[in-house]
């Protein structure tokens, strides 16, 4: 079945103590993404990647890192995380391929998202 | 910088009835704009995708609409039923590559 995988589900930590949250598709897309919902702001982009060893910030990429070594992981790390990043946080993929507007053409498939509390 | 309004925040109505939600943006210089809906507790579903230099797309009872010259798309559910009840986004990709979504319609459909 064609999805995008997060791990892990729920997750309580407290300041400071670094941790990542895993994404992962099965769809060979190009593009995947991380974004945060928060009430009352909704969804915000964190950081996204065209392809592998290709990342650029979204709008709010402050205390957040990624990687992408391979297409399929685009593992989102908390090097010292912080009680304002208590949040609802989502990944996503699209396949992303071809030039300008094309690799943006296609719809995103989002994972079921990781609640991160951290206190 | 782009914003996206959604009007309005909730919405309930009977079954059966035909409804509109409405999504606004500042910003024209858009790739596309895409509509999704997320039931509690899980991830976003994409709906639709109408691309820059289309007006509409369909899908089912769901058809949107596009007018990026006035910075406007709505999404026309028609018969609704209550299991569309969910909460839609909207959101547009700008030309920078990121993508900025609305703060969502809560429907509530009430058999």
């Amino acid at each position: 079945e064609a999805q995008v995988t997060q791990n892990p589900r729920y997750l309580i930590t407290v300041t400071g103590k670094k941790l990542t949250v895993t994404c992962s598709q099965n769809m060979n897309h190009e593009y995947m993404s991380w974004y945060r919902q928060d009430p009352g702001l909704g969804l915000r982009q964190i950081y996204y990647s065209m392809n592998v060893e290709v990342t650029d910030k979204g709008d709010v990429p402050e205390g957040y890192k990624v990687s992408r070594k391979e297409k399929r992981n685009f593992p989102l790390i908390l090097e010292s995380p912080s009680p304002n990043q208590t949040s609802l946080y989502f990944c996503a993929s699209s396949p992303g391929r071809g030039q300008g507007a094309k690799r943006y053409n296609s719809p995103l498939h989002f994972g079921n998202g990781t609640r991160l509390t951290v206190t | 910088k782009q914003e996206v309004t959604q009007i309005p925040a909730a919405l309930s109505v009977p079954e059966g009835e035909n409804l509109v939600l409405n999504c606004s943006f500042t910003d024209s210089a858009i790739y596309n704009l895409q509509w999704f809906r997320q039931d509690p507790g899980k991830g976003l579903t994409s709906l639709l995708l109408i691309q820059s230099s289309q007006r509409e797309q369909t899908s089912g009872r769901l058809n949107a609409s596009l007018d990026k010259s006035s910075g406007r798309s709505t999404l026309y559910i028609a018969a609704s039923q209550p299991g569309d009840s969910a909460t839609y986004l909207c959101a547009v990709y700008n030309q920078g590559g990121k993508l900025i979504f609305g703060q969502g319609t809560e429907l509530s459909v009430k058999p």
